[in-house]
């Protein structure tokens, strides 16, 4: 089955740098990469996805990229603001009804 | 939008008591529901796959006898917690596929379950 692999595990931006976190996946036939944003007791709350028929998607301050031939996707959030701090998952699926794989997690601080 | 309505948000059961947590799609056909689990600082897990109309596709090491998923029909799935233990207590969700030109995944508002 799929396998998604999050790093790093934590990270902590001063305001206004960049963050920067990375996923591989397993399953070449995966095709649809969501990143989520998690506050504690929460749901999880669509951020940004992507397609595999596109490399990169960009939505304000946040972008994901994807390398289908190196399988792996990267979330990037630039001018971190304090309300950015929370955990942030990254997904793998195949589409349509089939389950959607999550990465480890990562916990995303925001120095002010 | 698509909205999946997952009830009770939170519930405190005793020790081989049963909890029955229900997830209604409320505005569009829930095709499949995904049932997941998560434990303090980890991420979630699928327990298992449920189509309407058939039985549940367990994951590896999900006991099925004790997590009875049922989804009787396209706008309701419901998870049950049988002989509960303070194992079990954890943060479920659910989550469905099969919105209107597959937008994703919708998911509940999660269920935190005690066992004391």
């Amino acid at each position: 089955g799929e396998n998604v692999e999050q790093h790093p595990s934590t990270l902590s931006v001063q305001e206004g740098d960049s963050a920067v976190i990375k996923c591989t996946y397993s399953d070449s036939a995966s095709n649809y990469f969501p990143w989520y944003k998690q506050e504690l007791g929460k749901r999880p709350q669509l951020i940004i996805d992507i397609r595999s028929n596109v490399g990169e998607k960009k939505d304000q301050r946040i972008a994901v990229t994807l390398n289908k031939t190196a399988k792996h996707f990267s979330l990037h959030i630039t001018e971190t603001q304090p309300e950015d701090s929370a955990v942030y998952f990254c997904a793998a699926s195949r589409g349509g009804n089939e389950k959607l794989t999550f990465g480890t997690g990562t916990r995303l601080t925001i120095i002010p | 939008g698509a909205v999946v309505s997952q009830h009770p948000s939170w519930v405190i059961c005793k020790s081989g008591t049963s909890v029955k947590i229900e997830c209604r799609s409320l505005d569009f056909q829930a095709t499949t529901m995904f049932w997941y689990r998560q434990f303090p600082k980890q991420s979630l897990m699928l327990m298992a796959t449920s189509n309407e109309g058939s039985k549940a596709t367990y994951e590896q090491g999900v006991e099925k006898d004790k997590f009875l998923i049922n989804h009787a029909s396209l706008t309701l799935s419901t998870l049950t917690v049988t002989s509960a233990h303070p194992e079990d207590s954890s943060f479920y969700i659910c989550s469905a596929s099969g919105g209107t030109g597959w937008g994703g995944y919708t998911f509940g508002s999660g269920t935190r379950l005690t066992v004391v």
